[in-house]
């Protein structure tokens, strides 16, 4: 199993641009999340996915959009990048039965 | 408002010895406590959790403890090893939520 993956590792974007942060996972997992770490901050949870279909707000979902479409795929969406969002993003999944969340490497993103 | 703190940032202790993290909690609502270790340039690694009908669990060289009544748990690393060097995260579940609340995390460092 490759576990959580994400893409692209690292990216630039210039104010205003708009991009998507690609999160998959191969282990069949029903719940994932998105989260971003700041310096000197802990782990903030953007948004998350109980299942195909469902997703709901987390702490600071402002800017960002996603969707899930299928079990696999977790995208994140910027939709007007600021600078306000330079960041590394985490994006995370677990099975219904443990609270244990797999991370996946993160994508370290700068908004300039 | 902070609701999981971890006061100390960072932390050196012996290779041999034991090494202590806190974590202190202001939401009484929480009822499932994770702890994750997180190595540069990596996603977070889950590393042991504890239910709140426990006060206990211990996984190897990591036991974590919970105080409900102080709202305080600690994770014990015996025998702390220079591979254990890492920044540690505290996390908390509120009870029928999917969010995870994170501590700004603490940096170890494990003198050979």
């Amino acid at each position: 199993n490759a576990g959580v993956t994400q893409t692209p590792k690292f990216q630039v974007l210039k104010t205003g641009q708009s991009m998507t942060l690609q999160c998959a996972q191969d282990m069949n997992h029903e719940y994932m999340s998105w989260y971003r770490q700041d310096p000197g901050m802990g782990l903030r949870l953007i948004h998350y996915s109980v299942g195909a279909g469902i997703t709901d707000q987390g702490e600071v979902p402002n800017g960002y959009n996603v969707s899930r479409s299928t079990t696999e795929d977790f995208p994140l969406r910027l939709l007007s990048a600021a600078p306000s969002q330079t960041s590394v993003y985490f994006c995370a999944s677990r099975t219904g039965v443990s609270y244990e969340q797999y991370f996946g490497p993160g994508t370290r993103l700068t908004v300039t | 408002d902070q609701q999981v703190k971890q006061n100390s940032p960072s932390l050196s202790v012996q290779e041999g010895r034991i090494s202590i993290l806190n974590c202190d909690y202001t939401n009484s609502m929480f009822d499932y406590f994770l702890w994750y270790k997180k190595y540069p340039a990596e996603g977070p690694t889950f590393l042991i959790s504890i239910s709140s009908i426990k006060d206990k669990n211990e996984d190897g060289r990591f036991t974590v403890f919970l105080n409900k009544s102080a709202k305080h748990l600690s994770l014990h690393i015996v025998p702390s090893q220079p591979g254990d060097s890492a920044v540690y995260f505290c996390a908390a579940r509120k009870g029928g939520s999917e969010k995870l609340v994170f501590g700004k995390g603490t940096k170890l460092t494990v003198n050979p």
